[in-house]
């Protein structure tokens, strides 16, 4: 299986911050990777898929890099709407895996 | 507006089974390849199954952990995924998220304890 390594697990940041969030796959996944929020009680959002491509409806604040084995999320200047937690998933082979979270939280 | 809406979790033994189920809409069902997710308390994400849609002829995939416990079905005419596990154990205690990886349910409880 292809393993999911993401950092930092807590991040505390000032509302304006640029702030970003990293992945690590253990072998090349292509661009086959998807950033999602998840506040607390709902359900995931995905924000970024394949990499680089903004899904729908998401603000421009956030976009993906990336490529191969290693990925960035970026929020471009934090909000506190963000405080979330952000994981990845590659989807370039089965099985999916997930990386392991990253915690927002404003500082 | 796409939904996804799972039921059926609840508090069983080990070795029992349930039996999850996912309504969706919003979206073309039929042409959507569906998943089951799960979270185990303060833990991360592990996928347990995909089924894929008509003209993937259905096939499915398990997760290892699962494997020969677990079945993924679907009724395209209602717009519904299931999840049947069987012989559960403990560590099958997890949040289960029904999603198509771009849009995802809330998520339904499942606790496995004596």
């Amino acid at each position: 299986d292809i393993q999911m390594t993401q950092s930092p697990s807590f991040l505390s940041a000032s509302v304006g911050d640029r702030v970003t969030i990293n992945c690590k796959a253990s072998q090349n996944i292509n661009r086959y990777l998807n950033w999602y929020q998840q506040k607390l009680g709902e359900a995931p959002k995905l924000l970024i898929y394949n990499a680089n491509s903004l899904q729908t409806g998401i603000p421009s604040r956030f976009s993906g890099s990336g490529s191969g084995t290693d990925f960035t999320l970026t929020i471009s200047s934090l909000q506190p709407e963000d405080v979330a937690t952000y994981f990845c998933l590659q989807h370039n082979s089965w099985p999916w895996t997930f990386g392991g979270g990253t915690k927002l939280e404003l500082k | 507006e796409v939904q996804l809406v799972e039921t059926g979790g609840g508090l069983v033994r080990p070795g029992s089974s349930l039996k999850l189920s996912c309504a969706t809409s919003g979206f073309t069902f039929s042409n959507t390849w569906m998943n089951w997710v799960r979270q185990a308390p303060g833990k991360g994400l592990e996928w347990v199954a995909l089924i894929k849609d008509k003209y993937s002829n259905y096939e499915a995939n398990y997760a290892e952990s699962v494997k020969g416990r677990f079945t993924i079905s679907r009724d395209d005419s209602k717009s519904r995924v299931y999840l049947q596990m069987n012989t559960l154990r403990d560590q099958d205690t997890a949040t289960y998220y029904c999603t198509t990886a771009d849009y995802w349910g809330q998520g339904v409880m499942v606790t496995v304890s004596s």
